[in-house]
Parts: structure tokens; C-alpha cells; sequence
């Protein structure tokens, strides 16, 4: 059965660093999102994307983040420059339409 | 703004005892709701869409305009059902899919 892979599985970065958080959706998808969740608190979701450009974004996705399709298979989430408040584990998942979205295994970000 | 509560942050029951887990929401129009479910060491998976009116692993659950209500029950809960269960909303606008997450209950059952 397809999968949304992620990459890296785990990740720690000093405060200040730039971050790019990988995904590989399914193959046959045409919509992409990022969704976060902070140690503890519930799942939020961050953006979503479609036909290269972003097509929905929430308050908490601010000028320090974006994101990108740059090869017409990876879909990733780059942070400009990290806070402590930005470890969380950041989950990608994909969709064709308004069917089901299919959740990576997520990327653990630490920030130091 | 679209909100999703599970009331219940951990479940405790034995096995083959029922087991209900509540979903209340709160949104204007007419809602999509979904349970996910995430096992230990594994990713977020959906377990039910009330669209499918479908019975999975045992589980079903009815959605209730009424009582803005969404909750996930199971007769009979088994060992294997010890996870992680978000229940979800996505709001009916065309170009909106993003998902609204309840906090989440962790489900223990016991031998």
C-alpha cells in the first residue's frame, strides 16, 4: 500500500537555524498539507497546498515558514530561522481531493 | 471558527467491556467528521468518516446534528484497540480540506 514518507525521522537544531522538513506523498496525489503538534497538545494544521501555490494557511504559519514542490515529488516545509516554540512533531500528509488525507510517520523537531 | 472536543484525555476498560469515546463539535455548516487512529510507534491512520456509514475493526459512530456530537463506540474493546483516537472535522467549503483535530484520547484496555 502507498505511503507519505518523511524525512528525517528525528531532527535537532540549534535556535536560529534554518530547517527543511522532506515529505514524499503519494504518488497519484494532488493536494499536500503540513500539520503539527506541539509535545502534549492536539494536533493543528499548518498549510495546505495545491496546483504550487498554497492554497490554505493558519495563523500559525507566519514569514518564518514556507513550503514547497520542488521537483514534482518532494513537498517540503522549510522554517527560516527556529525558535524553542517550533519543536513539535510535524506530520505531512496528502490527498486526492476530498477523499481521505494519509498521515506520514512525522518528523520530531527539537530545537535547542 | 470550527472546534472539535474529546472531553475524555485517557479511557481505561477491560477487555470485551463497550467502550465509547465522545466527539462534540462546534461549526456553523455542515461538517465531514473522521476518527483517526494512531498504535504505538505508528502514523496517524483514519479508522472512520461518517460518510461511509461503515463498521471498521468493530468500531462505528453516528453523527448527531442535533447534539453536534460524533462519538466512536465499540461493544466489545480488545487488546489491540489500546491507541491514540482523534476525532477530526473538515468543513463542507469546496476548497477547504484541512482538518480540525480534537486533543485526543488514549485508550488503555486491560486483560
Amino acid at each position: 500500500e502507498p505511503e507519505v514518507t518523511q524525512t528525517p525521522s528525528h531532527q535537532v537544531t540549534q535556535m536560529g537555524q534554518e530547517v527543511i522538513l522532506r515529505c514524499v506523498p503519494i504518488s497519484n496525489h494532488l493536494y499536500f498539507y503540513w500539520y503539527r503538534q506541539i509535545l502534549g497538545q492536539k494536533v493543528e494544521f499548518l498549510v495546505s497546498f495545491y496546483n504550487n501555490e498554497i492554497s490554505e494557511k493558519s495563523e500559525i504559519f507566519d514569514d518564518q515558514f514556507s513550503v514547497e514542490r520542488p521537483d514534482g515529488s518532494n513537498f517540503t516545509l522549510k522554517i527560516r530561522s527556529t525558535k524553542l516554540e517550533d519543536s513539535a512533531m510535524y506530520f505531512c500528509a496528502s490527498s486526492s481531493g476530498e477523499n481521505i488525507q494519509y498521515f506520514g510517520a512525522g518528523t520530531r523537531l527539537s530545537v535547542l | 471558527a470550527q472546534r472539535v472536543t474529546q472531553p475524555e484525555k485517557l479511557l481505561s476498560v477491560f477487555k470485551g467491556a463497550p467502550v465509547e469515546l465522545k466527539c462534540n463539535y462546534s461549526y456553523s455548516g455542515s461538517p465531514e467528521l473522521f476518527w483517526y487512529v494512531q498504535y504505538s510507534r505508528q502514523r496517524l491512520q483514519l479508522l472512520l468518516r461518517h460518510i461511509s456509514r461503515e463498521s471498521i475493526k468493530g468500531f462505528t459512530a453516528d453523527l448527531n446534528k442535533g447534539e453536534t456530537s460524533f462519538h466512536l463506540k465499540k461493544p466489545f474493546a480488545q487488546e489491540e484497540d489500546s491507541a491514540m483516537y482523534y476525532c477530526a472535522l473538515r468543513m463542507e467549503r469546496s476548497n477547504d480540506y484541512k482538518l480540525s483535530f480534537g486533543a485526543g484520547t488514549t485508550v488503555t484496555v486491560r486483560a
